[in-house]
């Protein structure tokens, strides 16, 4: 199972925000670890959203943020719009678990 | 622009081997990145399974480090996935990703492609 728990399913009206926790522990997230974010549209791969916490890659929209603290992290998502329904993934590294990258568990996003 | 494509046999049968391999296109394979695989069983989450460098040098998930090898063949600007003693849990999309070095995230991915074990 994974090391980083995401709540399983968000909700919000176009134009809501509506934000995603990742929480993880000492060996990962609460060491200092940066998190990154991914999207996956239904039936295809993931695609980076924000890396090393809070940076977006070119071509994301400033919909989309993230930050961290402590053994936490977020992805905050302003202005919810149709084309955001996905799901959601989480990952950093564990130094617990021999140098492996872990994602989180997964949210699925839904648009009301 | 860097492109993956993974391929191999879509279906495994169980106790078998599963093989894979992820061409890379538009960089070579011995530039200063680390090459992933990742799967996702159907309607479940994302699992790292473990990386290479093209020097040789790994790391994998330690629960699948028992029955997984990842090897580079530079001269095809490939690398390539073994699962032994496949089973029914091992079902999945796979996906190879790549990661520079320096940095933990995984920023161009390949489509993926689905592996069945199934008798």
């Amino acid at each position: 199972q994974s090391v980083l728990t995401q709540p399983p399913s968000v909700s919000g009206a176009p134009g809501q925000r509506v934000t995603i926790s990742c929480t993880g522990s000492s060996s990962n997230i609460g060491a200092g670890y940066d998190v990154h974010w991914y999207q996956q549209l239904p039936g295809t791969a993931p695609k980076l959203l924000i890396y090393g916490n809070s940076n977006r890659p070119s071509g994301v929209p400033d919909r989309f943020s993230g930050s961290k603290s402590g053994t936490s992290a977020s992805l905050a998502i302003t202005g919810l719009q149709a084309e955001d329904e996905a799901d959601y993934y989480c990952q950093s590294y564990d130094s617990s678990l021999s140098g492996s990258k872990v994602f989180g568990t997964g949210t699925k996003v839904t648009v009301l | 622009q860097v492109q993956l494509q993974e391929s191999g046999p879509g279906l495994v049968k169980p106790s078998g081997t599963l093989s894979l391999t992820c061409a890379v296109s538009g960089g070579s394979i011995s530039s200063s990145n680390w090459w992933s695989w990742i799967r996702q069983p159907p309607g479940k989450g994302l699992e790292w399974i473990g990386e290479i460098y093209h020097s040789g040098s790994t790391n994998y998930n330690p629960s699948l480090k028992s029955r997984v090898t990842i090897s580079v063949d530079k001269s095809k600007n490939q690398f390539s996935l073994k699962l032994s003693s496949v089973t029914a849990a091992d079902t999945a999309v796979y996906y190879c990703a790549r990661t520079t070095v320096t940095t933990s995230w995984m920023d161009y991915w390949g489509q993926g492609t689905l592996v069945t074990v199934s008798s």
